[in-house]
């Protein structure tokens, strides 16, 4: 198992490019979410995702789009990036409360952002 | 006022020491509690849940007064490799999933 895995690893994008980040879990959890972690700041809630197929807004969405097109799966894209977006992005995952699960959430490894 | 508040610290503790962190939450019908440990440019990994009676996990207490809507950890004994910020965490209410991240309380134990 390899849990909650996040590519790349690092990444330096000049203003106004365009990336998507990449989350995979192989735990078959039905929820993951995507975070920015910045000093001072602790985690905040970009987008997540109850379900195949279904995302939506967290804390700080703007900016940022996201998709869940198979379970496994959950992209962020920054679509013209910003300075602003310069971070430490995290992707987790975690079962839900109807298949019986607990809402402990798991981590990936995470993906470093520098916008210029 | 933050959802999660937590003393961002850092708390410097000799090893062998005991420590203890607070955090508030301010949503009272929050149903879950965990710790969570974050080592420097790492993930966040699960330390603990926390349960209404308290638990204890080895070296670590965790406590729960829904009353007062505070959460503690208790670190016995503190090692080296106890060094590392360890983040308050809440769920919000509804079956979301998503939980509420405090700042985190860094601690440093010196040898």
């Amino acid at each position: 198992n390899a849990g909650v895995t996040q590519t790349p690893k690092f990444r330096v994008l000049k203003t106004g490019q365009s990336m998507t980040l990449l989350c995979a879990q192989d735990m078959n959890h039905e929820y993951m979410y995507w975070y920015r972690q910045d000093p001072g700041m602790g985690l905040r809630l970009i987008h997540y995702s109850v379900g195949e197929g279904t995302t939506a807004k967290g804390e700080v969405p703007d900016g940022y789009n996201v998709s869940r097109l198979k379970k496994q799966n959950f992209l962020l894209g920054l679509e013209s990036a910003a300075p602003s977006q310069t971070s430490v992005y995290f992707c987790a995952s975690s079962y839900s409360y109807q298949t019986g699960g607990t809402d402990t959430q798991y981590f990936g490894p995470g993906t470093r952002l520098t916008v210029l | 006022r933050k959802e999660v508040e937590q003393d961002p610290g850092p708390f410097n503790v000799p090893e062998g020491a005991t420590v203890a962190f607070n955090c508030t939450y301010s949503n009272s019908a929050s149903q879950s509690f965990f710790w969570y440990r974050q080592d420097c440019r790492k993930e966040p990994k699960l330390l603990m849940s926390v349960y209404s009676s308290g638990n204890e996990d080895g070296r670590f207490t965790a406590q729960l007064n829904r009353a007062s809507q505070y959460i503690s950890l208790l670190i016995r004994d503190s090692k080296l490799s106890d060094s590392a910020t360890y983040l308050c965490v809440v769920n919000t209410a509804g079956n979301t999933g998503k939980l509420i991240f405090g700042q985190g309380t860094t601690l440093q134990v010196k040898p």
